[in-house]
């Protein structure tokens, strides 16, 4: 199985900081990664598919990158809304998908 | 719109089963496949297995081979999970999500609101 790693596991930040959550894979994943933030009490919400693709209806702010095993989610102006958990899954054994372990992003 | 509309909250006893329903609009069912995604109070998110009911295959997370089997109902739209031989850590909220059946990236874009499942004596 292909495992996920993030880290840090939780970042405190302020409003208007630029953050960066890094994920790495087990295993070369290509460019199939994805990324979600959840709200508590809430689904997770797609934000970025394929490494650095976003998703219709999220804001600018948030970007990826990476490919292969190290990826990393940017958010270039944090919100207030932004504080959440946010979560990296691997979609390149679609038999077999997986997630990290979680970002809790706090306010500072 | 999309639509993943999932049973209500179970509580049961250790030892049981719980059978969790996804229902699925707004979209044609055929193209997808439906995914089941639990989370424990407090945890991540945890991927156990999914559906693709167009090819009526499935693939389950190895923890859970033997325990759980997801099926799902064409002429009505609606995934299943059912999970057997509970035990308390099986308290979670389980989540349906779908993702599009490409060759391409697979992401879930869609996912329900999530069925809390309480395993307790």
């Amino acid at each position: 199985d292909i495992q996920m790693t993030q880290s840090p596991s939780s970042l405190s930040a302020s409003v208007g900081d630029r953050v960066t959550i890094t994920c790495r894979a087990s295993e070369s994943i290509s460019s199939y990664l994805n990324w979600y933030q959840q709200k508590p009490g809430k689904a997770p919400k797609l934000l970025i598919y394929a490494a650095s693709s976003l998703q219709g209806g999220v804001p600018s702010r948030f970007s990826g990158s990476g490919s292969g095993t190290d990826f990393t989610l940017t958010i270039s102006s944090l919100q207030p809304e932004d504080f959440a958990t946010y979560y990296c899954q691997q979609s390149y054994n679609s038999q077999m998908y997986s997630f990290g372990q979680g970002t809790n992003l706090e306010i500072k | 719109q999309v639509q993943l509309v999932q049973s209500g909250a179970a509580v049961k006893k250790p030892g049981s089963s719980v059978k969790v329903s996804c229902k699925a609009s707004g979209d044609t069912f055929s193209n997808y496949a439906i995914n089941w995604v639990r989370q424990a109070p407090g945890q991540g998110l945890e991927w156990m297995g999914g559906i693709m009911p167009v090819f009526r295959t499935t693939n389950y997370a190895q923890k859970f081979q033997g325990r759980v089997t997801i099926t799902a109902d064409d002429s009505t739209s609606t995934a299943y999970m059912e999970l057997r031989s509970l035990r308390s850590e099986d308290t979670a909220v389980y989540y349906c999500a779908r993702d599009e059946i490409t060759t391409g990236p697979r992401f879930f874009d869609y996912w329900g609101p999530g069925t809390l499942v309480t395993v307790s004596s």
